[in-house]
């Protein structure tokens, strides 16, 4: 399957803290890319990290890939209550469109 | 860049009824993609277009499902006849290529059959 699996299911934290959530997949990968639900809305998609690259940084994300484990994870750093939301990551082999879990819904509390 | 239209935003139908959904991509993107998002869920895909041609239905209800492309633009999905258990969101999505390129999002329309 090429769907990610994103852990943990929830996360709740303080505004100013960090928030981290993982990804695994089960196939080979050209690229994988975190999107972002906001409640009522569609998805809006954060940041691509390419298989040959480790490490990726956008504002305050950062997301890492580690191909040898089929593992990705994003970091949020000095989180906000507008982070609040649901985040997805979708492994993308090129063969298939994305494909998405049930994601980390993410509530940071002011 | 005007972003990915959809419209309605909201449907309230009966059970049996029929429902159709428009999506508007961004322009020039060559593919477009439906997802039906179930209440907790993610996205899962409905059918896939590259231009006017069907890439993946796959995972299309055909017995009730359809959706066309016309000219390689705008497109519509519809339902007939609706099932409860087609209450959910249904998101459409666009992109410049299939496959190893980022995916925009409309809005969506949220089903809600009664």
């Amino acid at each position: 399957s090429q769907q990610g699996e994103e852990d943990p299911q929830a996360l709740s934290i303080q505004e100013g803290e960090n928030a981290t959530m993982n990804c695994s997949y089960k196939t080979s990968i050209n690229n994988l890319q975190w999107y972002r639900q906001n409640s009522g809305r569609g998805l809006v998609h954060l940041i691509l990290i390419r298989s040959n690259e480790r490490e990726k940084h956008s504002g305050r994300l950062r997301v890492t890939l580690d191909t040898s484990k089929k593992s990705s994870s994003l970091l949020i750093t000095a989180s906000r209550a507008a982070d609040t939301a649901s985040y997805f990551c979708a492994p993308d082999t090129g063969r298939r469109a994305l494909t998405f879990g049930s994601g980390t819904r993410l509530q940071v509390q002011p | 860049e005007a972003g990915v239209a959809q419209s309605p935003r909201y449907k309230i139908i009966e059970k049996r009824q029929s429902v159709a959904f428009w999506c508007n991509p961004i322009s020039g993107h060559a593919t477009l993609y439906w997802y039906q998002q179930i209440l907790g869920q993610g996205p899962k895909l409905l059918i896939q277009f590259q231009n006017n041609g069907v890439v993946d239905d796959s995972q299309l209800p055909k017995d009730r499902f359809s959706a066309e492309r016309l000219k390689g633009v705008d497109s519509t999905l519809k339902i007939q006849p609706a099932k409860l258990e087609d209450s959910a969101v249904y998101l459409c999505a666009s992109s410049p290529i299939s496959g190893r390129s980022t995916q925009y999002f409309g809005p969506g329309t949220r089903l809600t059959v009664l």
